[in-house]
């Protein structure tokens, strides 16, 4: 079982590009969840599926959209990355009633 | 609205308890979960509580006050690895947020 997995691991993009941040659970899990964690922020919680082919906002929607491909993967694009947009993006899947595993993340810097 | 209070930092010695509290303000609550979180990694689980009360993992305990929308996370017999970031983070249904987290320094 590899878990959660994310790609890439690190990104550099410029301003105005796109890319999808991919995630992939292999655990079952129902629920799949997106942060993005910026020094002294904690967590912040951009989109999250309840369940495949349900999609909602989170805290820190604007500027991402998400697809829920199937019950396995839930990915994150960034249509026209800002460098607002630079940070740590966590991907997590949940199948219990609250147990969160986590991806490794994907590093990404927006110049 | 939901908002969330951890402290930013808490220092503690070796061997020695340490509380870290959180308060929470989060509509439709089901329960309240713990993550550490060291430099440089993912968070992973450590406790949660959907009732009232004390749940006991090892060295490490949660508490949860639904009236008071108040937790707390107890560490027992302090290590030096357990120097890292933890983050309290409720639930409601299926949405779950975090706390800016508590960075726990630990001194020999």
């Amino acid at each position: 079982n590899a878990g959660v997995t994310q790609t890439p691991k690190f990104q550099v993009l410029k301003t105005g590009q796109s890319m999808t941040l991919q995630c992939a659970q292999d655990m079952n899990h129902n629920s799949m969840y997106w942060y993005r964690q910026d020094p002294g922020m904690g967590l912040r919680l951009i989109y999250y599926s309840a369940s495949e082919g349900t999609t909602d906002k989170g805290e820190v929607p604007n500027g991402y959209n998400v697809s829920r491909l199937n019950k396995r993967e839930f990915s994150l694009r960034l249509e026209s990355a800002a460098p607002s947009q630079t940070s740590v993006y966590f991907c997590a899947g949940r199948q219990g009633s609250y147990e969160q595993y986590f991806g490794p993340g994907t590093r990404l810097t927006v110049t | 609205g939901q908002s969330l209070e951890q402290p930013s930092e808490v220092t503690a010695v070796e061997g020695a308890i340490v509380q870290i509290n959180c308060t929470y303000q989060t509509s439709g609550f089901y329960g309240l979960s713990w993550y550490q979180q060291h430099d440089g990694g993912a968070p992973t689980f450590l406790s949660y509580n959907g009732l009232d009360g004390l749940e006991e993992t090892g060295r490490f305990s949660s508490f949860l006050s639904r009236s008071d929308s108040y937790g707390y996370l107890l560490l027992q017999e302090l290590q030096m690895k357990d120097s890292a970031s933890y983050f309290c983070a409720p639930r409601s249904e299926d949405k779950i947020i975090f706390g800016k987290g508590t960075r726990l320094h630990i001194l020999p």
